[in-house]
């Protein structure tokens, strides 16, 4: 069954450093992939997805994540934490049916 | 504001009683999902609907719990004879028709039921 694991619960950086945050799935076949980010006592709210095509992915608020089969990986990054990106990402998978499998998600802190 | 809409945002109830918990999908919306989010834990599938048909109900627990999206009105979850295991946020979400796998679910604010 397909599974989609975030290293690190809890991830901590400076503002204007690097943010990046994992998440690998296991499925044999690459499936879409989704990065939502979810704000205290919010819904989520889609940063970017993968489906097919261009591994690099582009989305909102500076985000961006490479797909990569080799590695079975889909990692968040951007270049420059902001104070306002302090929040929880969840990475997720469509399971089939258009079911998506989430990951437990990563809260990210940003310190000044 | 067009998005999908939850009600109530919070909830209460004593354990044995009922809750049920609303979803008004984003206009033009028919496809329905609804996701459980335990404390520290990510969301996890429990039913998807369209008008008036569950299309997969597999991560729906098998007692008390129940789910319809009428033709007319908002989907409605409803759990019976609630525990204090049910206490976490349902979160509801939507996407158009012919929706396919790669196409993203525009999520609610979520439903924090509480069961005292």
């Amino acid at each position: 069954a397909q599974s989609v694991t975030q290293l690190g619960s809890h991830v901590s950086v400076s503002e204007g450093a690097l943010v990046l945050l994992r998440c690998n799935y296991s499925s044999s076949v690459p499936p879409y992939l989704f990065w939502y980010v979810q704000y205290p006592n919010q819904g989520l709210q889609l940063l970017l997805k993968y489906t097919t095509g261009a591994t690099l992915v582009k989305g909102i608020n500076g985000f961006e994540a490479e797909f990569k089969k080799s590695e079975t990986s889909f990692h968040l990054t951007k270049p420059s934490a902001h104070m306002s990106d302090a929040a929880e990402y969840f990475c997720a998978a469509d399971g089939g049916y258009n079911k998506l499998i989430f990951g437990a998600g990563t809260r990210l802190a940003v310190h000044p | 504001n067009a998005g999908v809409m939850q009600n109530p945002r919070h909830l209460v109830r004593r354990r044995g009683q009922e809750a049920r918990l609303r979803c008004s999908p984003m206009k033009g919306h028919s496809h329905v999902y609804w996701y459980r989010q335990l404390p520290e834990e990510g969301l996890k599938f429990m039913v998807y609907l369209q008008k008036e048909n569950i299309i997969d109900e597999s991560g729906m627990p098998k007692e008390r719990f129940s789910a319809e999206f009428p033709k007319e009105g908002p989907s409605i979850l409803r759990i019976q004879q609630v525990v204090r295991g049910d206490s976490a946020a349902y979160f509801c979400a939507s996407s158009p028709p012919g929706s396919s796998n790669n196409q993203p679910q525009h999520f609610g604010d979520g439903t924090r039921l509480s069961i005292l």
